[in-house]
């Protein structure tokens, strides 16, 4: 069994660039969150995905958005990225939408 | 609103000697509990859960935890610390609020001193 997998693990962008940041969900998983960890802090919830819907948002603005595909894989977007976008992307599946999570071992992004 | 709390910020530990990290936590309702462990660079490894039943609660690498609804804590312990438990833990409640998430506290950096 294939644990959760992201990619890639480190990437650099210029501000005002967009980027897509992946993630492939635990076998047998149907859910997939991502989550913001900005340096010295906790993880922050940014959304949902459940059977290719968003199925809950946190307080992250627009030009964040998502995508899940059909085999449960997930994609974050960014669009014109800000300096404080520079942080850890935590992508986390489970088995349902209330289950516990399981983490990928993240993104790393910096915004120069 | 929930929130969690983990009050200490950075933990100095001499190798064999026991440990707690505390973890206060505020929800409505009875709440899932996690303890995740960071390892610099990394993701973020599940330690241990709470979601009903006995308070206390056995996890990997010999760490364990105790629900106290009383005190709403949720507070982390081992009874001798190795090198390798040199990390960033974090405690998280789980809730269903439109949509199942976790609420993180901002972590507890666990330092081990040969």
């Amino acid at each position: 069994e294939t644990g959760v997998t992201q990619s890639p693990t480190h990437l650099i962008k210029t501000r005002g660039q967009q980027v897509t940041l992946r993630c492939s969900s635990q076998s047998g998983h149907n859910t997939v969150s991502w989550y913001q960890q900005a340096l010295g802090q906790g993880p922050q919830f940014i959304f949902q995905y459940y059977r290719e819907e968003e199925n809950g948002r946190g307080n992250f603005p627009p030009r964040f958005s998502g995508l899940q595909f059909p085999n449960y894989s997930s994609e974050l977007n960014v669009n014109a990225l800000e300096l404080d976008d520079s942080a850890l992307y935590l992508c986390a599946s489970s088995r349902t939408e209330n289950t516990e999570a399981f983490f990928g071992q993240g993104t790393r992004l910096t915004v120069v | 609103a929930q929130s969690v709390t983990q009050p200490d910020i950075h933990i100095t530990v001499s190798e064999g000697a026991s440990l707690e990290l505390r973890c206060n936590y505020s929800y409505g309702a009875t709440p899932y509990l996690f303890w995740y462990v960071q390892s610099p660079g990394q993701g973020l490894q599940l330690l241990l859960k709470y979601f009903s039943g006995d308070t206390l609660v056995q996890g990997i690498k010999g760490f364990e935890a105790e629900f106290k609804r009383s005190q709403s804590s949720f507070n982390l312990r081992k009874p001798s610390v190795h090198w390798s438990d040199a990390a960033e833990y974090f405690c998280a409640v789980g809730f269903t609020s439109g949509t199942y998430k976790y609420i993180f506290g901002t972590g507890t950096r666990l330092k081990v001193l040969a």
